[in-house]
């Protein structure tokens, strides 16, 4: 089985920051993965994915992420915070075995 | 396209009660999968439908059941309401046959409140 390790319950930026959230998996074969952002009392929604092609992947709302496959990291940043991006982030990576793995979740507090 | 559709958004129920929750999935999306939130356990999976069939299941006990319809809709029941039952259960559906390429689509959940 798959497993997803976000480092950090909790991460708090200034307005105007670098965004650093990051996220490791473990995966024996290529795997495709995805950031999520839920605000409260709503679903997940997708900010991006990676699944082949280009290691750098833009997402909505001005995030991004890199593939690592040397460290199995898929790590999302945002140069610049913003206090809408307050809401909780999930990593996520699924294979051919029709299911997905959600990491616990990292709650980003955008201090203005 | 319309979202996926989950109802009903909250439900309070006592212990020892059964509950149904609906989910409508994007329309032509055939994969629907279920989980658990709460706060201290993250997101728990707890099964996946495709046409019609349960293709996966996570580890919950067996008063947690699903099914799916034709149209692709689906419930799940939880029996026999126990107070850890409280918790978020968002439904999710992808397009997909044959593997998870493509991302879930949620729903707003379902907030199920066992007292």
């Amino acid at each position: 089985a798959q497993s997803v390790t976000q480092l950090g319950s909790h991460v708090s930026v200034s307005e105007g920051a670098l965004v650093l959230l990051r996220c490791n998996y473990s995966s024996s074969v290529p795997p495709y993965l995805f950031w999520y952002v839920q605000y409260p009392n709503q679903g997940l929604q997708l900010l991006l994915k990676y699944t082949t092609g280009a290691t750098l992947v833009k997402g909505i709302n001005g995030f991004e992420a890199e593939f690592k496959k040397s460290e199995t990291s898929f790590h999302l940043t945002k140069p610049s915070a913003h206090m809408s991006d307050a809401a909780e982030y999930f990593c996520a990576v699924s294979d051919a075995g029709n299911q997905f793995y959600f990491g616990t979740g990292t709650s980003l507090t955008v201090i203005p | 396209k319309a979202g996926v559709t989950q109802t009903p958004r909250y439900l309070i129920k006592t212990r020892g009660q059964q509950v149904t929750l609906s989910c409508s999935p994007i329309s032509g999306h055939r994969s629907v999968s279920w989980y658990q939130q709460t706060p201290g356990q993250g997101l728990q999976f707890l099964f996946e439908y495709f046409s019609e069939t349960q293709r996966n299941k996570g580890n919950f006990p067996g008063r947690f059941s699903g099914r799916q319809f034709s149209n692709s809709r689906s419930e799940m029941n939880v029996s026999t309401l126990e107070l850890g039952d409280s918790a978020l259960y968002l439904c999710a559906s992808s397009p997909d046959g044959t593997g998870f390429s493509s991302p879930l689509h949620f729903g707003n959940g379902t907030r199920l409140t066992v007292t």
